[in-house]
């Protein structure tokens, strides 16, 4: 069973660079699309963009300015860092593995989430 | 960018009806790139259906969903008590629809 958990800091100062880690267990991030998600309190969900192990990448096109995920097979984590951030990126943010079969993809596994405000 | 737009916002039904919840797309999209997920306060959300009407592991016959090109359905048979909660759909692993939150009436 694939498992996700995501760690960093919770708080981060407006301008700054958030920055999270997605440590997987039961799976290797040498296969699939990994990807992360994000959801403002009382709001929707969010997808903020994934990447396959070979580095490849797709960003949201309202964030690919700000964004990078970067995948660490050595530690089996892949990892997302959002630059110049603003109170609007106040949110849970969610790991999930997307798992791509029959020529559709989808998100089958995930993380507990962690809540990262911005704040000064 | 396709855009998912779900509706209603919120249904309110009781216990036992059967719920119907709508996800259009503003651009036609594959059957097999359209999912349905669950979510319910404090926890991740949890895939219910792939590829517009599979059924993930472990979701019980209750919940199917159908359609193709651009209207797309979720139907929940008779709702459960642990029915009651935020459902999104969402195209290829990428976008969201808003959600439709499912209460109790």
């Amino acid at each position: 069973q694939v498992q996700l958990q995501e760690s960093g800091p919770g708080l981060v100062k407006p301008s700054e660079t958030l920055s999270l880690t997605c440590s997987v267990s039961g799976g290797s991030v040498s296969s699939d699309y990994w990807s992360w998600i994000r959801q403002p309190p009382g709001k929707g969900l969010e997808w903020i963009g994934d990447i396959y192990y070979r580095g490849n990448t797709n960003y949201n096109p309202s964030l690919k300015s700000r964004v990078a995920i970067l995948v660490d097979p050595s530690k089996n984590q892949f990892s997302l860092r959002l630059s110049s951030v603003t109170a609007a990126d106040t949110a849970v943010y969610y790991c999930a593995r997307e798992y791509c079969s029959g020529g559709g993809c989808y998100l089958d596994h995930w993380g507990q989430g962690t809540l990262v405000t911005v704040s000064s | 960018e396709i855009v998912l737009t779900q509706s209603p916002g919120t249904l309110s039904l009781s216990p036992g009806e059967r719920a119907t919840l709508s996800c259009r797309a503003s651009q036609s999209v594959s059957s097999n790139y359209l999912a349905w997920y669950q979510q319910k306060p404090g926890q991740p959300p949890r895939l219910l259906i792939y590829s517009a009407s599979s059924r993930a592991t472990g979701i019980p016959d209750r919940f199917s969903g159908s359609g193709s090109g651009t209207d797309f359905t979720l139907t929940i048979s008779r709702l459960e008590p642990e029915d009651f909660a935020v459902y999104y759909c969402q195209q290829y692993g990428t976008f969201f629809g808003g959600g439709t939150k499912v209460e109790i009436k």
